[in-house]
């Protein structure tokens, strides 16, 4: 039971380049969510999904895009990289009405150049 | 709007002190309260619900609606305990967790 997956760990892209986080987890949570975290701004919502087939806009979406692709996995796309963009990137699960709390991934470290 | 405030970015102490680590939340309904904690490096783990009512790590926090805290004590801080806390919020019903900005916690020998 790994719990929720994230890769990459580390990535450094330049400019207008684009790329996929990839998120997986394996406990049977309905909903899922992708959260950047920035010193000083805590963490912020980028887009989440409360069941499979459905995605919705968090707090900060602009220059992201998200893919359900089935109750396990939910992507991040970056289309075209831009140095805002450099954070550290997690995921997170919940079965739905729960109040469990989150489980997170262990994070994206991502740099834009 | 759902809104939580973590005033102190950081709180130094000496180990063996009492800690409190304030959080403010601004919500018009009943809110569910929670305490993250990220260790160096590592991934944010729930240390704390509200409605569980529980003690963990040796970490207590009340939901005061009055004056709409929820803050996080312990009465002898460990070493162990240095890392960063996040204070979140969701509202009833489909959780959308709010973050606070954060409070690093420095436990010094």
């Amino acid at each position: 039971n790994a719990g929720v997956t994230q890769t990459p760990k580390f990535q450094v892209l330049k400019t207008g380049q684009s790329m996929t986080l990839q998120c997986a987890q394996d406990m049977n949570h309905n909903s899922m969510y992708w959260y950047r975290q920035d010193p000083g701004m805590g963490l912020r919502l980028i887009y989440y999904s409360a069941s499979e087939g459905t995605t919705d806009k968090g707090e900060v979406p602009n220059g992201y895009n998200v893919s359900r692709l089935n109750k396990r996995e939910f992507s991040l796309r970056l289309e075209s990289a831009a140095p805002s963009q450099t954070s550290v990137y997690f995921c997170a699960s919940i079965v739905t009405e729960s109040n469990y709390g989150y489980t997170f991934g262990s994070g994206t470290r991502l740099t834009v150049v | 709007a759902q809104r939580v405030t973590q005033p102190e970015k950081l709180l130094s102490v000496f180990k063996g002190a009492p800690v409190e680590l304030k959080c403010n939340y601004s919500y018009s309904g009943s809110p569910e309260l929670f305490w993250y904690v990220q260790y160096s490096r590592q991934r944010l783990q729930l240390l704390l619900r509200h409605i569980s009512r529980e003690s963990i790590k040796g970490f207590t926090a009340d939901l005061n609606k009055g004056e709409t805290s929820f803050h996080l004590k312990k009465p002898f801080a460990q070493e162990e305990d240095s890392a960063m806390y996040y204070c979140a919020l969701s509202g009833s019903g489909f959780q959308k967790l709010v973050f606070g900005t954060g409070t690093r916690l420095l436990v010094s020998p």
